[in-house]
């Protein structure tokens, strides 16, 4: 079975611009989360959709906002970029619940 | 807010050496724990598991102990090998439907 995929997995943006990542889980599962990873804060929360629905939100502004298919992949989408949204983006993917697996991830960098 | 920690950030082992990893939680209400592995350039990679109905799980080369009067989890493996080289985070949640709690992470160096 394939992985979770996750496209691009380098993207480099200007302050102010939006970005839009990626992500196709693992066949069969049907629910897709988001990460963040820095290394100041580590692994933190952005958002859990399953069967189209957000069923979990992060602490995170209004600018981070996301999305899912019918085909269960999912987009996320940041506006107006801050220098410090440079990251490390992850996308996870489960059947229902637990055990997630990660992607390899999209690395923003904001210039 | 609760949140995962870990006690050490940095731990360096010699090759065959067995490696113990540990973990802090807070949240009492959690009830499903994960090791994760990452090494550089990767995505987090499923270890093994734990649920709180349980305080030991092994697997291949590595156990996992939860002890839940003190809210501790680690991670041993046994034997420990130069691919052993990553960043390792536990991870908690209550119930399974909220979203997982990540530790800081503990970088793991085996010495040849």
């Amino acid at each position: 079975k394939a992985g979770v995929t996750q496209t691009p997995r380098y993207l480099i943006k200007t302050r102010g611009q939006q970005v839009t990542l990626s992500c196709s889980p693992i066949s069969g599962h049907r629910s897709v989360s988001w990460y963040q990873q820095t290394p100041g804060q580590g692994l933190q929360f952005l958002f859990e959709y399953f069967s189209e629905t957000q069923r979990n939100k992060g602490n995170f502004p209004g600018r981070f906002s996301g999305r899912q298919f019918s085909n269960s992949r999912s987009e996320m989408n940041v506006s107006t970029l801050e220098l410090g949204d440079s990251a490390l983006y992850l996308c996870a993917s489960s059947p229902l619940a637990g055990e997630k697996y990660f992607g390899p991830g999209t690395r923003l960098t904001v210039t | 807010g609760e949140s995962v920690g870990l006690h050490l950030p940095t731990l360096s082992v010699q090759e065959g050496d067995n490696s113990i990893i540990n973990c802090a939680y807070s949240n009492s209400a959690s009830d499903y724990f994960i090791w994760y592995k990452q090494e550089s350039g990767k995505g987090p990679q499923f270890i093994i598991d734990i649920r709180s109905n349980m305080d030991k799980r092994q697997g291949q080369r590595v156990t996992v102990l939860l002890n839940k009067t003190v809210k501790h989890l680690s991670l041993q493996i046994a034997a420990t090998q130069p691919g052993d080289s990553a960043v390792y985070f536990c991870a908690e949640t209550d119930s399974g439907n909220t979203p997982l709690v990540f530790g800081k992470g503990t970088r793991l160096s085996v010495i040849a």
